[in-house]
């Protein structure tokens, strides 16, 4: 069974600071989707990089695919309390038809 | 968007009853739906995966006469928690691509939340 290994799992950091979280595993996916939980509500589909070596902007946030295609990272420009929340990586690995999740890391983002 | 429809948001059973969760996709076909049960501020763990029309695949360690999965129509699957115990008290969520895993992303349910007394 292929095994995402996500850090930080918890974060704590200020307004207007930078993060990054790390997504790694030792398959190779054929794709990697980034999601963000609101408690009590599932999953919201941030991205989805395909390609390694891709670099994906959605405003403050950079995603990155790694070139052998097992690592993904999540960067957060000038982070703001609305970004809080657990971020979740997920990747289909090849030959398997399912979505496997990261373990997710838990951001609290305080004024 | 697509809209993946969960139901009840929550649910409170005695131990040893049934409870039915459903998971319809409203505005697509899913021949494929996924359920996922998420512990307290832990990941998303899958559990199985519903085929419409054919035996759903349980992940290992996921008892199957247990968490029985029904997918008999394009836009619906079923999950029914049999005898149900303190201990299958969590967050089970539902998913659905638009199309292949490999080349549409998931659309999830909003959860249910189920308490087991």
């Amino acid at each position: 069974t292929q095994l995402l290994e996500q850090s930080p799992q918890f974060l704590s950091i200020q307004e207007g600071e930078n993060l990054t979280v790390y997504c790694n595993s030792s398959s190779v996916f054929s794709s990697l989707q980034w999601y963000r939980q609101e408690p009590g509500e599932g999953p919201v589909l941030l991205v989805t990089v395909v390609t390694g070596g891709e670099v994906k902007k959605l405003k403050r946030l950079t995603f990155q695919f790694g070139d052998a295609r097992k690592d993904s990272s999540l960067h957060i420009t000038a982070a703001q309390p609305g970004d809080t929340g657990l971020y979740l990586c997920a990747g289909v690995a090849g030959g398997y038809n399912k979505l496997i999740f990261g373990a997710g890391t838990r951001l609290a983002v305080h004024p | 968007g697509a809209v993946v429809s969960q139901h009840p948001s929550w649910v409170i059973c005695k131990s040893g009853t049934s409870v039915k969760i459903e998971c319809r996709s409203l505005d697509f076909q899913a021949t494929t739906m996924f359920w996922y049960r998420q512990f307290p501020k832990q990941s998303l763990m899958l559990m199985a995966t519903s085929n419409e029309g054919s035996k759903a695949t349980y992940e290992q360690g996921v008892e199957k006469d247990k968490f029985l999965i029904n997918h008999a129509s394009l836009t619906l699957s079923t999950l029914t928690v049999t005898s149900a115990h303190p201990e299958d008290s969590s967050f089970y969520i539902c998913s659905a691509p638009t199309g292949t895993v490999y080349n549409s992303p998931l659309h999830f349910g909003n959860g249910t939340r189920l308490t087991v007394t």
